[in-house]
């Protein structure tokens, strides 16, 4: 199939750790990325990893990358009340006819509890 | 960098009237992209350019959508005649392409039609 898939919805506590899941479909997909999209605003982007890569780390953000189960995962540590938002991950794919376009996710509603 | 800039942040019309929406991308970005994003169908993507030629237009919804794209810096979305299922909000992201393709998006035009 065509679809990235994300879980809807996720709630943690203020401080505690969240992960947000995504699988891919595509393994000739060479970068895969997360955006955040806070209320009324565009989507931002937050980090994005080469296929190449197990893991990047930057900050708060950590990415893990499975490409043998085409799993993509960014794990939040700390994760504050400005965390909020809808998460979404995207993949480009090779391709003659796809050079440029980003597949996105359904994106996943990060709720964070005080 | 002022990031793309899109205009008007919100719009609303009656039925049967023409809309125009516009974006200016990032300066030296090579991509240009129009999404659509709705609670019911999340993010569409409708239109993608390369170098101002539009690239890939199959996911305009009819032929009531056209977007044209004069030079590096400018391009339009128009929806003539509106329905109100034309209603969302339509974001516009630019990319410098290159290695990873990242794309930048603006803050959306809100549109709404009655």
């Amino acid at each position: 199939g065509e679809d990235v898939e994300q879980s809807l919805f996720l709630s943690v506590r203020e401080g505690d750790s969240s992960v947000i899941n995504c699988t891919y479909t595509d393994s000739s997909s060479t970068y895969l990325y997360w955006y955040k999209q806070e209320p009324g605003a565009g989507l931002q982007l937050l980090t994005y990893i080469f296929s190449n890569m197990d893991m990047k780390q930057d900050q708060r953000l950590t990415v893990l990358l499975n490409k043998k189960d085409k799993h993509l995962s960014l794990r939040i540590a700390d994760t504050q009340t400005g965390d909020s938002a809808i998460y979404f991950c995207a993949e480009r794919r090779m391709g003659s006819s796809n050079t440029g376009k980003l597949i996105f996710g359904q994106g996943t509603t990060l709720q964070v509890k005080p | 960098d002022a990031g793309v800039i899109q205009s008007p942040r919100h719009e609303v019309t009656e039925m049967g009237q023409e809309v125009t929406l516009r974006c200016k991308p990032i300066s030296g970005h090579d991509y240009l992209f129009w999404y659509r994003q709705t609670m019911m169908r999340g993010l569409e993507l409708l239109i993608y350019f390369n170098n101002n030629v539009p690239i890939d237009d199959s996911g305009m919804p009819e032929d009531r959508f056209s977007a044209k794209m004069p030079n590096a810096s400018f391009s339009t979305l128009k929806i003539q005649p509106s329905e109100p299922r034309d209603s969302a909000v339509y974001f516009c992201a630019s990319s410098p392409g290159l290695l990873s393709y990242e794309q930048y998006f603006g803050p959306g035009t809100r549109l709404t039609v009655t």
